[in-house]
């Protein structure tokens, strides 16, 4: 039982360059979460998804797409990466359920946009 | 929305003594979940202790205890006898019923505590 993983731990990349982040939970959870990490910013949620082929935007979107083809995949797109995107990226997963609702995280992905 | 407050960026603490880290929060929801996650040099976030808002009684785990003030508002954790591995930055974290549609954690700054020997 691996839990929460990600994919790749560490990139740097060129300003303009795409990437996708993966990351994939064997606990069979319904929801799914993406979050950044930014200093003195404390995580903030990036996209969501409550369910396989459904998702959702959280507080801050812009510049990222997400997809969700299978339930234990959740896939973070960046197309035209920018040096604002420099940051750590966490993956997350939960339940669905009103007492069930701890989030478990992956160890994230230390990103650089040069 | 709902909003989460660390007013401390920065706390130390002697081995062997207790610390309380402030974390406040607004909300007009009447049933949400509180947590304090710890993130250590690793990056791995742990989560520390959780708290449902309809239980009157604060939350344990080992060493670390809430004070959990539904009408203040207020989510405070306390560490009693700090050890060297509990240096680390905390996040206070806020989540409304996953019944409501509206699942996602909203995390407060974080506070970085040092424990000194």
């Amino acid at each position: 039982n691996a839990g929460v993983t990600q994919t790749p731990k560490f990139r740097v990349l060129k300003t303009g360059q795409s990437m996708t982040l993966l990351c994939a939970q064997d606990m069979n959870h319904e929801y799914m979460y993406w979050y950044r990490q930014d200093p003195g910013m404390g995580l903030r949620l990036i996209h969501y998804s409550v369910g396989e082929g459904t998702t959702a935007k959280g507080e801050v979107p812009d510049g990222y797409n997400v997809s969700r083809l299978k339930k234990q995949n959740f896939l973070l797109g960046l197309e035209s990466a920018a040096p604002s995107q420099t940051s750590v990226y966490f993956c997350a997963s939960s339940y669905r359920g009103f007492h069930t609702d701890t989030q478990y995280f992956g160890p994230g992905t230390r990103l650089t946009v040069l | 929305a709902q909003t989460v407050t660390q007013s401390q960026p920065e706390m130390s603490v002697q081995e062997a003594e207790t610390v309380t880290l402030s974390c406040t929060y607004d909300t007009s929801e009447s049933d949400y979940y509180l947590f304090w996650y710890k993130q250590p040099p690793s990056r791995q976030m742990i989560l520390v202790i959780r708290q449902e808002a309809y239980k009157q009684q604060n939350a344990t785990e080992n060493r670390f205890s809430v004070n959990f003030q539904k009408a203040a508002k207020s989510f405070s954790l306390k560490i009693s006898d700090s050890q060297l591995g509990d240096a680390a930055m905390y996040f206070c974290a806020y989540r409304s019923p996953t019944n409501s549609g509206n699942t996602p954690l909203v995390f407060g700054k974080g506070t970085r505590l040092s424990v000194i020997a």
